[in-house]
């Protein structure tokens, strides 16, 4: 119940593409859900994060698109660039806590130019 | 804003000896952090949860003695190896909590430990 389940686990797209990552949760609780970008060798860097009360959000390029019915949200990156290649990992918590992130597998993106 | 930086980035040590990674919020107070294992090619692995000015929490599986965590400030966190061994060669990485916002983690830039 506690485990994020991401997919697909690598995803290859053309420049300009729209590349589309999903992420299931089972724990009711969770109402916090981040999504993290990290590059080879570095930290992850958080890039938008969405909360049960609306079903999307929108920051730049980045999309976060929420079902809460289904208990699932996903990733959209319009207008996908070489630059957006990395490993992108889905995330849930409880936001009123210091409760830990459970993480998703990650999915590695490879935009082509 | 909200950086955390980790040091040192990279170390490589003989099996046996012990390392210390610190883990320093720059701009803000943290009163919890927590540490993170990643292998290549897989997600982060929650090793422990440390809290300002008491005991660190282990996540199943962790050995306490093995990995010691100290958080004496609200800047700072430390995770040292102890008699590390090949097995221990790794990708750690911490992330801090401001203490005045519940959400989000500020993750550092990670730390390569090498153990030969």
């Amino acid at each position: 119940q506690q485990q994020v389940k991401q997919s697909p686990q690598s995803l290859i797209v053309q420049k300009g593409g729209i590349p589309i990552i999903n992420c299931a949760y089972e724990n009711t609780a969770f109402d916090y859900f981040p999504w993290y970008q990290q590059f080879p060798g570095k930290g992850p860097a958080l890039l938008i994060a969405i909360r049960p009360d609306v079903s999307e959000k929108k920051e730049g390029r980045f999309t976060i698109s929420f079902n809460k019915s289904a208990k699932q949200f996903s990733l959209h990156i319009m207008d996908s660039q070489p630059g957006d290649s990395a490993t992108y990992f889905c995330a849930a918590s409880i936001w009123d806590s210091s409760y830990k992130l459970i993480f998703g597998s990650g999915t590695r993106l490879l935009v082509r130019p | 804003g909200a950086v955390v930086s980790q040091h040192p980035s990279w170390v490589i040590c003989k099996s046996g000896t012990s390392v210390k990674i610190e883990c320093r919020s720059l701009d803000f107070q943290a009163t919890t952090m927590f540490w993170y294992r990643q292998f290549p090619k897989q997600s982060l692995m929650l090793m422990a949860t440390s809290n300002e000015g008491s005991k660190a929490t282990y996540e199943q599986g962790v050995e306490k003695d093995k990995f010691l965590i100290n958080h004496a400030s609200l800047t700072l966190s430390t995770l040292t190896v102890t008699s590390a061994h090949p097995e221990d060669s790794s990708f750690y990485i911490c992330s801090a909590r401001d203490r005045w916002a519940h959400q989000p983690q500020h993750f550092g830039d990670g730390t390569r430990l090498s153990i030969l």
